[in-house]
């Protein structure tokens, strides 16, 4: 199984509200990742987890709260988001960090109304 | 930190022609570099990588060739097809760092047939 799975796959919010999204891979890769893409620009990362321990990050937010249960399973929890963190979610898995290829889930694209 | 310029932003060809994309990076110490495509509304897809000790890959029509001197590599895309338009992201990274990918700022293919 070479492929990253993330539920779901649109998300509508309100800015007071609490959900998860969640992301899953059984290639037993240790790294994961998790990042932001808004329309015709980059994946941002937002956080790394190596070995199921917080690795990266990237000065996010404390209104994104990121959780590995388990080596295949990693949450991003959100709440009381801002319009602005409308975006496609990527999340990412590697064999490790760096050099190994990353595979990338097909996304949640979140709006936050 | 690693800095990665990507050129051109946009880029038309005519079915059948070849397309290059080329990246500067400014980490010496970068030593992995992919290249992805993202069609509109789809995940990134990896679909060719160089590690530093190689200065050239092929993969069919695609291939990779990176000048570690110049610090810069290209992705070449011969006998280009319609369904070839997306765009294409070039990145960099260091695993000595432990750095997790340095994304330029993406390249819109579109091949017209």
């Amino acid at each position: 199984d070479t492929e990253v799975t993330q539920t779901p796959k649109h998300l509508v919010m309100g800015m007071t509200n609490k959900k998860s999204l969640k992301c899953e891979q059984h290639m037993g890769h240790r790294a994961m990742y998790w990042y932001k893409q808004k329309a015709k620009k980059p994946p941002e990362l937002m956080f790394v987890y190596s070995y199921e321990k917080l690795s990266i990050n990237e000065s996010v937010p404390s209104r994104f709260s990121p959780e590995c249960p388990n080596s295949s399973l990693l949450n991003l929890h959100l709440h009381a988001l801002q319009p602005e963190d409308s975006a496609l979610y990527l999340c990412a898995s590697s064999e490790g960090l760096a050099v190994y290829e990353q595979y990338f889930g097909p996304g949640t694209r979140l709006t936050v109304t | 930190g690693e800095n990665v310029e990507q050129h051109p932003s946009t880029l038309s060809v005519q079915e059948g022609d070849s397309a290059v994309i080329k990246c500067t990076y400014s980490d010496s110490a970068s030593n992995y570099f992919p290249w992805y495509k993202q069609e509109l509304g789809k995940r990134p897809q990896l679909i060719i990588d160089i590690r530093s000790n190689v200065g050239e890959k092929k993969d069919q029509r695609i291939a990779v060739t990176l000048n570690k001197t110049a610090k810069h590599f290209s992705l070449h895309i011969t006998e280009t097809q319609p369904e070839d338009s997306a765009v294409y992201f070039c990145a960099a990274s260091n695993s000595q760092a432990g750095t997790a990918l340095i994304f330029g700022k993406g390249t819109t293919l579109s091949v017209s047939s």
